[in-house]
């Protein structure tokens, strides 16, 4: 079975730009979950998914958005990005409520 | 307020020895908790899980000990390898509505020497 798979795997942006992240969970996994990484602040939760809702929301501003499609395939979009939105994006599926799996990672750099 | 802590940020251990990580949660409410690996540049890599209802579950190498009394878990990796040198963490969904969020740990850099 494939894993979950993050595009793209890097991206350079400059500030103010907007960006747009995707995420294919494993295989009949319904719940997306995104993370954001950054070596100060570790493993941070942005959001989760689950058949097209979202349940869940972390504390981070409203320039963080997303959504997910009926075959679970989820987006995440930042808007008017600022240079601290640099991190590791990651993108976790699941079989809601359990245990969840990871991407790769979307590597996003503001310039 | 809800946290999941590790003691020890770094962890250096010769190639052949058994490896402990530990880490101390602060929720109850968890009904379940998992250990990930985290190699350079890679997402978190699911190592195993184990449930509030269970105080001991082995992997391949790996064993995981919950201690729920004093809110403590540990990973215990057998005859470490230099391909274990990565950053683990330990996560649970810290109870109430926790729908897909995991709480993680700062993380334990583990280091393994040949």
């Amino acid at each position: 079975k494939a894993g979950v798979t993050q595009t793209p795997r890097y991206l350079i942006k400059t500030r103010g730009q907007q960006v747009t992240l995707s995420c294919s969970p494993i295989s009949g996994h319904r719940s997306v979950s995104w993370y954001q990484q950054t070596p100060g602040q570790g493993l941070q939760f942005l959001f989760e998914y689950f058949s097209e809702t979202q349940r869940n929301k972390g504390n981070f501003p409203g320039r963080f958005s997303g959504r997910q499609f009926s075959n679970s395939r989820s987006e995440m979009n930042v808007s008017t990005l600022e240079l601290g939105d640099s991190a590791l994006y990651l993108c976790a599926s699941s079989l809601s409520p359990d245990t969840q799996y990871f991407g790769p990672g979307t590597r996003l750099t503001v310039l | 307020g809800e946290s999941v802590g590790l003691h020890l940020p770094t962890l250096s251990v010769q190639e052949g020895d058994n490896s402990i990580i530990n880490c101390a949660y602060s929720n109850s409410a968890s009904d379940y908790f998992i250990w990930y690996k985290q190699e350079s540049g890679k997402g978190p890599q699911f190592i195993i899980d184990i449930r509030s209802n269970m105080d001991k579950r082995q992997g391949q190498r790996v064993t995981v000990l919950l201690n729920k009394t004093v809110k403590h878990l540990s990973l215990q990796i057998a005859a470490t390898q230099p391909g274990d040198s990565a950053v683990y963490f330990c996560a649970g969904p810290m109870g109430g509505t926790s729908y897909g969020k995991l709480t993680f740990g700062q993380g334990t850099i583990l280091t393994v020497h040949p």
